[in-house]
């Protein structure tokens, strides 16, 4: 059964404080995402990697970096977080070939930052 | 701008009716469009994916179309079950990536029994 991972369901972090989202798949994908989903705002796309150590940005990438050393890693990282970030977090990955391969959604961690 | 909306008022309707969500999209020519389903506080989860060829596309009791004249997709959920409320979220290619998607908000359904 392919699965995704995420390392916390439930995260609170302080203003200023440096947040590592990782997420993990085990289906040897090359495609990995990052979203962030807000009521009203719906899914926004973060970064995307489509290999290992490389990234794309999406829509809102600002005050967000990642790291893809590993083909089924993909680490978010939130530099100095803030209460506007406050979000659920949701990672996903896709085969590389055919394009248009549906995403394998992870479950998701609910940050809040105080 | 790419647009992508769904109806965002939710959709109750009654056990065995049929469900029909609606997607629009604006400044688009996609070669393709997919459906998820999301439970609340759960990742999406991928129903069907229909290319611009293709004008319908079935799966068990779901049916997709697709017009890309009126730059149009309606889900249909046939005899629906209360096991089918959640939010459903049609998505189109970010950007001409060929495989980051953007997402519309979503339509809320609700089956009552």
């Amino acid at each position: 059964d392919v699965k995704v991972t995420q390392s916390s369901r439930y995260l609170v972090k302080r203003t200023g404080e440096k947040v590592f989202l990782e997420c993990v798949q085990d289906m040897d994908h090359e495609n990995m995402f990052w979203y962030r989903q807000d009521p009203g705002l719906g899914l926004r796309l973060i970064y995307f990697s489509y290999d290992v150590k490389m990234k794309e940005k999406g829509d809102i990438p600002e005050g967000y970096s990642v790291s893809r050393e590993k083909k089924e890693r993909f680490s978010l990282i939130l530099e100095s977080a803030s209460t506007n970030q406050t979000s659920m977090y949701l990672c996903a990955s896709s085969p590389k070939g055919t394009p248009y391969n549906e995403q394998f959604f992870g479950p998701g961690t609910r940050l809040t930052v105080l | 701008s790419q647009k992508i909306e769904q109806n965002s008022e939710a959709l109750n309707i009654q056990e065995g009716k049929t469900a029909t969500l609606t997607c629009n999209y604006t400044n688009y020519s996609p070669a393709y469009l997919q459906w998820y389903r999301q439970d609340p506080g759960r990742g999406p989860v991928f129903l069907l994916l229909i290319r611009e060829n293709e004008k319908e596309k079935r799966k068990e009791r779901l049916k997709v179309t697709f017009d890309t004249t009126l730059k149009q997709s309606l889900f249909h959920i046939t005899a629906s079950q209360p096991a089918d409320s959640a939010t459903y979220l049609c998505a189109l290619d970010w950007s001409n990536s060929g495989y980051a998607l953007n997402f519309g908000k979503g339509t809320s359904l609700l089956v009552t029994p």
